[in-house]
C-alpha cells in the first residue's frame, strides 16, 4: 500500500466546533487530493494540491478549507462543523499522470 | 469542465453471470480515465486505468474495459463475476495536463452464489 495516513480514523465532533483532518504521505507525491464520501453521491471532491502552498477548490468546497506547508501533510479544515458535513472523507495523492492512491478513510460525525 | 456519469446505480447478478457496468464522461480533451474498486469497510483500489494506446485495457482479477472515444464512454466488464467481486465499482476522469480527478457515483455491485 502507499504509504498514506489519515488522522484521525474516526471522529465525533458537536456543530459549530472546528475540526482539522490530516493527511500525511511519505511517497514525496506533488499533487494530493480530499474527497468526501456520501451514499448516492459517490466521491466528491473538495479540494486538492499541487505542490507545496498551491491549493484550488474543488467541487464541495464550501466551509472547507486546505493548507499544504509540506509536501508531505494536506490539512482539512471544517472552520464551523454542520451535520450536513457528516461523511467518510478519504485523502489520495499523485505523482504526474499516474493512478492515485488513497488513505484509509476518516469517518466524521457531527452531531 | 470534467464530469462523469455512472448510470448502474445498483446492480445485483448470480456468480458466473457477466458484467458490464457504464461509464459516460464529459470532457473535449485527452483524458486518464480509471476505474476503482471499494469491498466494504475499505479505501478504493485499482482496478484498471487507460491513458494511450489499446483501447481495451486489462486489470487486476479479470476485469477489463474498453475506451470508446467517440462516446466518450469507458465500460468496465468482466466475462463471469464472483461472489467476492461484491463491492461499489467508481469510474473516475482525470483531463490530461489538469490536476483534477473526477470520480463519478459508483455502481454497487451484489454478486449472490
Amino acid at each position: 500500500d502507499a504509504g498514506i495516513t489519515q488522522s484521525p480514523r474516526h471522529k465525533v465532533t458537536e456543530t459549530g466546533t472546528p475540526v482539522t483532518l490530516r493527511c500525511h504521505q511519505t511517497e514525496n507525491h506533488r499533487y494530493m487530493y480530499w474527497y468526501r464520501q456520501d451514499p448516492g453521491h459517490g466521491l466528491r471532491l473538495i479540494h486538492y494540491s499541487y505542490g507545496v502552498k498551491d491549493t484550488d477548490k474543488g467541487e464541495v468546497s464550501d466551509g472547507y478549507s486546505v493548507s499544504r506547508s509540506k509536501t508531505e501533510d494536506f490539512l482539512l479544515t471544517l472552520e464551523s462543523a454542520t451535520s450536513s458535513q457528516t461523511s467518510v472523507y478519504f485523502c489520495a495523492i499523485k505523482e504526474g499522470q499516474t493512478e492515485a492512491f488513497f488513505g484509509q478513510g476518516t469517518r466524521l460525525t457531527v452531531v | 469542465a470534467q464530469s462523469v456519469s455512472q448510470h448502474n446505480h445498483h446492480v445485483i447478478l448470480s456468480e458466473a453471470a457477466s458484467l458490464e457496468l457504464g461509464c459516460n464522461y464529459s470532457y473535449g480533451g485527452t483524458v486518464n480515465l480509471f476505474w476503482y474498486v471499494q469491498y466494504p469497510g475499505q479505501h478504493l483500489q485499482l482496478l484498471l486505468k487507460y491513458f494511450s494506446g489499446d483501447p481495451l485495457v486489462k486489470g487486476i482479477k479479470g476485469f477489463e474495459a474498453e475506451f470508446i472515444k467517440s462516446k466518450f464512454s469507458f465500460n468496465l466488464r468482466k466475462p463471469s463475476v464472483q461472489w467476492s467481486d461484491t463491492a461499489e465499482y467508481f469510474c473516475a476522469v482525470n483531463a490530461r495536463f489538469t490536476d483534477k480527478l473526477i470520480f463519478g457515483t459508483g455502481t454497487r455491485l451484489q454478486v449472490f452464489p
